[in-house]
């Protein structure tokens, strides 16, 4: 199976900050990586698909990028309502795994 | 809108099981896939399994392939997943969801993406 690490694990930040997140598979996936953005108690939702684009109704302060192995996921500035934990994950092979996530809470 | 509403909260001894429903709406069900996606206590997400709601073709993860089993009723637009042998491993939050799908030409594929989710049920293995 791919697998999928994340970094960091946990990011601190305030409001207004740019972040991003790392994802890197354990072999070339191209670009057949999706985002997900996971609230407490809630379930994912989904922000970016195919590496870069972006899904429906997902505000433009998120962007996504890369190919291969190493895969970004960008937040602009960062609003009240992103403080969550963002997973990655990989449709290349079967099965499709996920990153570990990355929590993004209030610095 | 699309919704997808699933079965509530299940507590099972070890060894039973569970067999979990989620009901579609807002779009033609046949029309899109559905998987099946878990979450272990503070672990990262899993896929379980997939399901073409049109012909009823299944996918499933290869190491607990043979004790679960997902499958559909298109009259009810609903899908199901069963574990059997339930451990405390299987403890955790499962999700349905459905497949994003792709379009060429016509012709529809699965991207094994998943856009929309059910608010997820909490199965509970306890002795």
């Amino acid at each position: 199976d791919i697998q999928m690490t994340q970094s960091p694990s946990i990011l601190s930040a305030s409001v207004g900050d740019r972040v991003t997140i790392t994802c890197r598979a354990s072999q070339s996936i191209s670009h057949w990586v999706a985002w997900y953005q996971q609230r407490p108690g809630k379930a994912p939702n989904l922000l970016v698909f195919k590496a870069s684009s972006l899904e429906n109704g997902v505000p433009s302060r998120f962007s996504g990028s890369g190919s291969g192995t190493e895969f970004t996921l960008t937040i602009s500035r960062l609003q009240p309502d992103d403080f969550a934990t963002y997973y990655c994950q990989q449709y290349h092979s079967n099965p499709q795994t996920f990153g570990q996530g990355t929590k993004v809470e209030i610095k | 809108q699309v919704q997808l509403v699933q079965s509530g909260a299940e507590v099972k001894k070890p060894g039973a099981s569970v067999k979990l429903s989620c009901e579609a709406s807002g779009y033609t069900f046949t029309k899109y896939s559905i998987h099946w996606v878990r979450q272990a206590p503070g672990q990262r997400l899993e896929w379980l399994a997939w399901i073409n709601t049109a012909n009823g073709d299944t996918r499933y993860l290869k190491r607990v392939q043979d004790r679960v089993t997902i499958s559909r009723d298109t009259s009810a637009s609903t899908a199901y997943l069963e574990l059997s042998s339930l451990t405390s491993e299987d403890t955790g939050v499962y999700f349905c969801a459905r497949d994003r799908r792709y379009c060429n030409n016509s012709t529809c594929y699965s991207m094994f993406v998943f856009d929309f989710w059910g608010q997820g049920a909490l199965v509970t293995v306890s002795s």
